[in-house]
């Protein structure tokens, strides 16, 4: 069972436009989210993050939104470059007893079309 | 680089064969993470370590083993695997100050 679902396997925005990526959660013992990028053939790199107590986090032309009571939050990209195309994967993070678990969503490839 | 280095970037090995994955950080992390990538999976969590101990087994066939001889190495050591183990291995590492995970490159693995 899913716990973190990225329901678009793809996306395709043209450049100089706004992209939204979706992301989905059932766990509601998360308590942070975070977003991470991947290009082909190196790992996935940390973007941007949000703690389950806010609703907004903005970091240049990256926003992440959290609506708790959904059970969602999506990544706003703004303006949309080439250079970002890539995978991005949703994650979140749930405190066992003595560390942290992050779980990964599936990922949504995004294409930048110039 | 991001500080997470693993080594070899591409495996190719028999279903008989005996070899190991390794990872290492000089970030000052003291938590450590193989992930396996199958082709349109997502991010599997596979072990924690966590000051070098292991501290979670996510279900992981016993063909995988992993060893954390400190808190600078990962090792993941693989035997009689199957072709359905073909894919990307990450490690990642975090450390005490943040959340967010150092992914290294990835080992890609395909079983023959």
């Amino acid at each position: 069972d899913q716990q973190v679902k990225q329901n678009s396997p793809s996306l395709s925005v043209q450049e100089g436009r706004i992209s939204i990526l979706n992301c989905d959660y059932t766990n509601s013992m998360f308590d942070y989210f975070l977003w991470y990028k991947k290009y082909p053939a190196e790992g996935p790199t940390f973007l941007i993050s949000i703690s389950s107590i806010k609703d907004k986090n903005e970091d240049g032309r990256f926003t992440v939104f959290l609506n708790k009571s959904a059970k969602h939050l999506s990544l706003h990209i703004v303006p949309s470059q080439p250079g970002d195309s890539a995978v991005y994967f949703c994650a979140a993070k749930v405190t066992e007893t003595s560390y942290d678990k992050v779980i990964f969503g599936p990922g949504t490839s995004l294409s930048v079309i110039p | 680089e991001t500080g997470v280095t693993q080594t070899p970037r591409h495996l190719v090995m028999g279903m008989t064969n005996k070899k190991s994955l390794k990872c290492e950080q000089h970030l000052g992390h003291n938590a450590m993470y193989w992930y396996k990538q199958s082709a349109k999976k997502p991010l599997e969590l596979m072990f924690v370590y966590n000051f070098k101990e292991q501290t979670e087994n996510n279900s992981v066939p016993s063909r995988f083993s992993p060893e954390c001889p400190n808190s600078s190495h990962l090792f993941l050591h693989l035997h009689t695997l199957q072709p359905e183990d073909s894919a990307l291995y990450l490690c990642a590492s975090r450390g005490s100050s943040n959340y967010g995970y150092t992914f290294g490159s990835g080992t890609r693995l395909t079983v023959v």
